[in-house]
């Protein structure tokens, strides 16, 4: 009950166009759902994140999309430019204890100029 | 605002042998997390410290401990070591009751 799949483990997107990683979970007392970016030789650092209360939440050309009946959830990046190059992680959390995050395997983005 | 730093950046080990990481979190945060990073995978949750004490651990043996200081800094330590344990071990601070974690660049550990 504690994982989080993701998929694709890579994905090549030419620039401009769309980008799109999905995740299930399985706990259902999950209620924080963040997704990581991460570049090489650096830490991964927080992109967005999105409670339960809604079903997507926009910030610049990310978006995440929830769907909690289906325990499922997406990153859709608009306009992909070369710099959204970089591993990507979802993760999944109760809020509460939210320091306790259980992530997703990866997605290695590369966007073609 | 200064961020989440750790030493040292690489070390490489032998089996059997015993590693101390060490990490200063970001100003104002309370709580710091391990994580364990294998190539090619997400972060591993290994444990959690809140006011010098342990407040949650994942699935790792107790040759994996840590510390937490009083002004919020923490090693980690990891004793026998093992090939296994190779990994990049990142450190996160957050402030207890919120979501956002803020990760160091991490220890990279090869145990040879």
């Amino acid at each position: 009950q504690q994982q989080v799949k993701q998929s694709p483990q890579s994905l090549i997107v030419q620039k401009g166009g769309i980008s799109i990683i999905n995740c299930a979970y399985e706990n259902t007392a999950f209620d924080y759902f963040p997704w990581y970016q991460q570049f090489p030789g650096k830490g991964p650092a927080l992109l967005i994140a999105i409670r339960p209360d809604v079903s997507e939440k926009k910030e610049g050309r990310f978006t995440i999309s929830f769907n909690k009946s289906a325990k499922q959830f997406s990153l859709h990046i608009m306009d992909s430019q070369p710099g959204d190059s970089a591993t990507y992680f979802c993760a999944a959390s109760k809020y509460s204890s939210a320091s306790k995050i259980i992530f997703g395997s990866g997605t290695r983005l590369s966007i073609r100029p | 605002e200064t961020g989440v730093t750790q030493s040292p950046t690489h070390l490489i080990k032998t089996r059997g042998q015993q590693v101390t990481l060490r990490c200063s979190s970001q100003s104002g945060h309370n709580t710091v997390s391990w994580y364990q990073q294998a190539l090619g995978q997400g972060p591993q949750f290994i444990f959690q410290y809140y006011r010098e004490e342990e407040n949650g651990r994942g699935n790792f043996p107790p040759r994996f401990s840590g510390l937490q200081f009083p002004n919020y800094s923490s090693e980690l330590n990891v004793n026998a070591l093992e090939l296994d344990d190779s990994a990049l071990y990142l450190c996160a601070s957050s402030t207890r009751g919120t979501g956002e974690l803020f990760f160091g660049e991490g220890s990279r550990l090869t145990v040879l």
